[in-house]
């Protein structure tokens, strides 16, 4: 059981250009999130979906699109990178809440350049 | 005030040690989370409970609802629990957003 595979595990960009956090997993989860983490900060919710074809905004939206085509996948598109956006990524999944065991990806380092 | 206080914020003890990290929460919750993220950065779930005492290996969580507290232990700690303890709890008003405590540092000396 692979559990939540993220990739790529590093990326850096320029500032401006966009690009996809790919979350995957196989445990037929509902619920998936998707997370930043700051330099000596907690987590802190961006995205997250309750179902195929359902997603609602965290507490950082912003400069973050997601959609959610199938059960398995839960993409994050930057749409134009910024400095600010420099961070680790975790997407995580449950049965179908917060309140389930959270199940999390190995995350994804980003700079932005 | 952050609705999830964690204390200590760092904690360095010696192997073997008993270790007690807490967790204070300010809304009424129908879960918490126990949550371990190594060095490396990896998160895992450590324990989800509503109620009363759970054990795993070493490591033993208790909540209290009434006083709105719960506590993680370490029996025997050893270096390799080295690590940030996070709790979290659901929103009282979203079963789909989790309010984070800021972490606990542990580091534990051979």
């Amino acid at each position: 059981n692979a559990g939540v595979t993220q990739t790529p595990k590093f990326q850096v960009l320029k500032t401006g250009q966009s690009m996809t956090l790919q979350c995957a997993q196989d445990m037929n989860h509902e619920y998936m999130s998707w997370y930043r983490q700051d330099p000596g900060m907690g987590l802190r919710l961006i995205h997250y979906s309750v179902g195929a074809g359902i997603t609602d905004q965290g507490e950082v939206p912003n400069g973050y699109n997601v959609s959610r085509s199938t059960t398995e996948d839960f993409p994050l598109r930057l749409l134009s990178a910024a400095p600010s956006q420099t961070s680790v990524y975790f997407c995580a999944s449950s049965r179908d809440s917060a309140i389930n065991i959270q199940y999390f990806g190995a995350g994804t380092r980003l700079s932005v350049l | 005030k952050n609705e999830v206080e964690q204390s200590p914020q760092n904690l360095t003890a010696q192997e073997g040690e008993f270790i007690t990290i807490n967790c204070s929460y300010s809304v009424g919750i129908s879960a918490l989370h126990w949550l371990q993220q190594h060095p490396g950065g990896g998160i895992v779930s450590l324990f989800m409970l509503s109620s009363g005492k759970k054990k795993h290996g070493r490591l033993i969580a208790t909540i209290n609802i009434q006083e709105k507290h719960s506590s993680l232990h370490i029996t025997a700690s050893h270096p390799r629990d080295s690590a940030v303890y996070i709790c979290a709890v659901p929103r009282m008003d979203s079963n789909y957003q989790l309010i984070w405590g800021a972490g606990t540092k542990l580091i534990i000396k051979p």
